[in-house]
């Protein structure tokens, strides 16, 4: 089985863009999480999403968006971007019934 | 809320030494787990995880953990260090039984092998 893939592996963008993050999960993994991951917070969940449904969100403001496709395939969105949202970003997709999720190689996001 | 304590955010052992990484746990009902990997500019790679089927926990690359309730602990040891081992190492917990897989980290602790 393919593993998670994440696109693209590295971006650079400026301040006030935004940016599109895509993410395909293990075939017949239903639920996507997102993460950030930087030096100063670690790691942070963004949301989840199963079936199409945001089912859960961290503690990021509005301008951190995401949706899933019914093909499972998750994109989440950062608009407005700020110096900050420079990190490691890192998608981990999961179809079991225990929470183990399989992580993706991220993608490095960095904000100028 | 639940949260991931881990001590030591840099821990640095011998080739061929034990490897223990320490993790306490808080969660106010039965968590699950979890110990990742993560080797230089990769994602996270699931080394072991406790679901409530065998307090000790035997992983990847022969890592091994135990779930103490009584401590609030899920440790991570290895007998024996190797160079490859050099990586940083993440212990998570998640609600069992939740509806979301919701993952809290720890804040990680890089491992250095000296030759």
């Amino acid at each position: 089985k393919a593993g998670v893939t994440q696109t693209p592996r590295y971006l650079i963008k400026t301040r006030g863009q935004q940016v599109t993050l895509s993410c395909s999960p293990i075939s017949g993994h239903r639920s996507v999480s997102w993460y950030q991951q930087t030096p100063g917070q670690g790691l942070q969940f963004l949301f989840e999403y199963f079936s199409e449904t945001q089912r859960n969100k961290g503690n990021f403001p509005g301008r951190f968006s995401g949706r899933q496709f019914s093909n499972s395939r998750s994109e989440m969105n950062v608009s407005t971007l700020e110096l900050g949202d420079s990190a490691l970003y890192l998608c981990a997709s999961s179809g079991g019934t225990v929470n183990e999720q399989f992580f993706g190689p991220g993608t490095r996001l960095t904000v100028l | 809320a639940q949260s991931v304590t881990q001590l030591g955010s840099h821990v640095s052992v011998s080739e061929g030494a034990l490897v223990l990484l320490r993790c306490n746990y808080s969660s106010s009902v039965p968590p699950y787990l979890f110990w990742y990997v993560q080797y230089p500019n990769q994602g996270l790679q699931l080394l072991l995880k406790y679901t409530s089927a065998a307090t000790l926990v035997k992983g990847i690359n022969g890592f091994e953990a135990e779930f103490k309730k009584s401590e609030t602990s899920f440790h991570l040891t290895k007998p024996s260090a190797h160079m490859s081992d050099a990586a940083e190492y993440f212990c998570a917990v998640s609600d069992k039984g939740g509806a979301t897989n919701k993952l809290i980290f720890g804040t990680g602790t890089l491992l250095a092998v000296q030759p």
